[in-house]
This record gives C-alpha cells, sequence and structure tokens, in this order.
C-alpha cells in the first residue's frame, strides 16, 4: 500500500530565502508524482508534474525532482516571497492515473 | 481559462440525511474524481470514473456512497444516511485523459457539515 510522508509538516521562513520541501514515497510504481499547492479553504492547484521515466521539471522558481529508486521528490523554491504561502502537497497516481494518494502536507509561512 | 465547478459551496445536513454533492467537470474531460479532506487530515482519493462507470475506489467508498454522471456536464456524489464523521470538504477533479502527462483539475470544494 503506497504511503506518501511530507517533511517538515510546517516551515517558516523569511522572504528571499531558497527553501526545499520534501516528499518520500513507499512504492516506486508510480504513473506520475504532482506538486499542488492548496490555500486556506480552497482547492488544490496544480504547480508541476513529473512522470515516473523524468526526474525533475521546472515552472519559474519552482522545480520539482524526483528519485524513484529512493523513493523520494523535492520541491524547491528560489527566492521566496510573502504570496508563497500555502500548503504544498505531494501526491503519486498509481499506473493507469486511476486513484490518487496525498501526503498531508507542507505548511509555508513566508516572512515579508 | 476551463474550469471545475461545484455546488454548493457548503451544506449543512442533519444526521441520517442524504446529501448530493454536484460537480461540472472541464468540457471535453473524461476522467472524473472525488476526494475528501475532512479538517486538519489528509487529501484522501474517494472514486474515479471513466466511461459511465467506476474506474477504482478506496475503502473509504463503502455502499452509503454512489456517484453519477446523469447528463453530459454534471457529476454527481450522493452520500446517504450521513454521520457525523462525513463533515469533510469534497473536491471534484477531472482530466482530459489518463495519460501521465496529464494532472488532474480540481474545483473549489464542498464543505459538508453534518449536525
Amino acid at each position: 500500500k503506497q504511503e506518501v510522508t511530507q517533511i517538515p509538516a510546517a516551515l517558516s521562513v523569511p522572504e528571499g530565502e531558497n527553501l526545499v520541501l520534501n516528499c518520500s514515497f513507499t512504492d516506486s510504481a508510480i504513473y506520475n508524482l504532482q506538486w499542488f499547492r492548496q490555500d486556506p479553504g480552497k482547492g488544490l492547484t496544480s504547480l508541476l508534474l513529473i512522470q515516473s521515466s523524468q526526474r525533475e521539471q521546472t515552472s519559474g522558481r519552482l522545480n520539482a525532482s524526483l528519485d524513484k529508486s529512493s523513493g523520494r521528490s523535492t520541491l524547491y523554491i528560489a527566492a521566496s516571497q510573502p504570496g508563497d504561502s500555502a500548503t504544498y502537497l505531494c501526491a503519486l497516481e498509481d499506473t493507469g492515473g486511476f486513484k490518487t494518494i496525498f501526503g498531508a502536507g507542507t505548511r509555508l509561512f513566508v516572512k515579508a | 481559462e476551463p474550469e471545475v465547478t461545484q455546488t454548493p459551496s457548503h451544506q449543512v445536513t442533519q444526521m441520517g440525511q442524504e446529501v448530493i454533492l454536484r460537480c461540472v467537470p472541464i468540457s471535453n474531460h473524461l476522467y472524473f474524481y472525488w476526494y475528501r479532506q475532512i479538517l486538519g487530515q489528509k487529501v484522501e482519493f474517494l472514486v474515479s470514473f471513466y466511461n459511465n462507470e467506476i474506474s477504482e475506489k478506496s475503502e473509504i467508498f463503502d455502499d452509503q456512497f454512489s456517484v453519477e454522471r446523469p447528463d453530459g456536464s454534471n457529476f454527481t456524489l450522493k452520500i446517504r444516511s450521513t454521520k457525523l464523521e462525513d463533515s469533510a470538504m469534497y473536491f471534484c477533479a477531472s482530466k482530459l485523459v489518463a495519460a501521465s502527462t496529464d494532472t488532474q483539475y480540481f474545483g473549489p470544494g464542498t464543505r459538508l457539515t453534518v449536525l
């Protein structure tokens, strides 16, 4: 059974700092891995999607990596801004894309 | 930009009542999903739906739950005989195809409160 763990659970950083969020998973037989952003009381917004065969994806100040052999993914946020404050969720789709398992998230607070 | 919509945004019901949560997926999408998030907890997969049938369901999705695509635009989640522990945020999502390159698009959620 796939288990997804995110560390740290919460993080507070000053504006401008570079930071890394971690996600680990127990079963490497995944379809893809996605990082989502969730604002309080809101839905989920997809940030980056890494296919099983890929090693990383980049979008603006965000870079996500995937190492299936070690069961790990990282989300790197460069030059953090107060607007980046949100909960970041790691999610894995199983083969076929019919089921997605989420981690508990990392709650990020960027201080101005 | 197309988006997934959900109604109502907040539903309050009495324990034992039936509720129907509604979703309008993005119009050309073929795969549909329901998730729930109990306050302060993980987003949990409930069910996926394709070609008018359930593709996958979690152990949470028992006989109390059912899904339906009654017409070409709506996708509904019915919860029968609601319990206090059904109080949660329910998210609908849709996806164009099942390819590993394709992301799911989430609606804003329906907050269900069971009293």
